[in-house]
């Protein structure tokens, strides 16, 4: 049973550039969240969707933005990279009775220079 | 603002020491998780506590709910090296965690 997966798993960029990570949710989950971690430091909520749409969104700009598809699976688009963009991106699904119980993917590390 | 506070923020020991990690809010919680987080990979959910003061095991880790629901403590036993990672708490508010500073272990053989 595949859990959660992401790709890229790494990628550089450049400043000003826009990039687009995918997340495949665990089998049987229907809602994915997205979280930026920063190096030392706690994961940070982006925004969560559920049934194709955004349905909380966390402290983040406009240059953060996603999508979901049919299957479940789910993008995240980053535009006008900054420097202070560059983390580690998880996704983690869930069912959304059981929102509160996530399963994480191993994450998109971003660089941007 | 970070309204989880861990500490220590790092730990360094031997193996058979015992530790504490605390996790602070000012906030309120209908739940609180901890996670262990290894390199290259996400956090895995080790337990969520849900009531006040409740206390909860796995094999050798210990861990606690404050009576107001909003701290909790980690305290790992004879500690091994399979157990070094970070270690993130993590409040559940509507759905979204909330999650803590860190806490990174380094445990020596």
């Amino acid at each position: 049973d595949a859990g959660v997966t992401q790709s890229p798993t790494h990628l550089i960029k450049t400043r000003g550039q826009q990039v687009t990570l995918r997340c495949s949710p665990k089998s049987g989950h229907d809602t994915v969240s997205w979280y930026q971690q920063a190096l030392g430091q706690g994961p940070q909520f982006i925004f969560q969707y559920y049934e194709e749409e955004e349905r909380q969104r966390g402290n983040f700009p406009d240059r953060f933005s996603g999508h979901q598809f049919p299957n479940y699976s789910s993008e995240l688009n980053v535009n006008a990279l900054l420097l202070g963009d560059s983390a580690l991106y998880l996704c983690a699904s869930s069912l959304k009775a059981g929102a509160n119980v996530l399963t994480f993917g191993a994450g998109s590390r971003l660089t941007v220079l | 603002t970070q309204l989880l506070e861990q500490s220590p923020q790092f730990l360094s020991i031997q193996e058979g020491e015992n530790l504490t990690v605390y996790c602070n809010s000012s906030s309120v919680f209908s739940s609180l998780q901890w996670y262990r987080q290894e390199p290259g990979e996400g956090p895995v959910l080790l337990v969520t506590v849900v009531t006040g003061g409740e206390v909860k095991k796995l094999k050798r880790l210990t861990f606690q709910f404050g009576d107001a629901r909003k701290d909790s403590s980690l305290h790992i036993t004879a500690a091994q090296t399979g157990d070094t990672g970070l270690y993130l708490c993590a409040g559940v508010r509507t759905d979204k965690l909330i999650f803590g500073t860190g806490t990174r272990l380094q445990v020596f053989p």
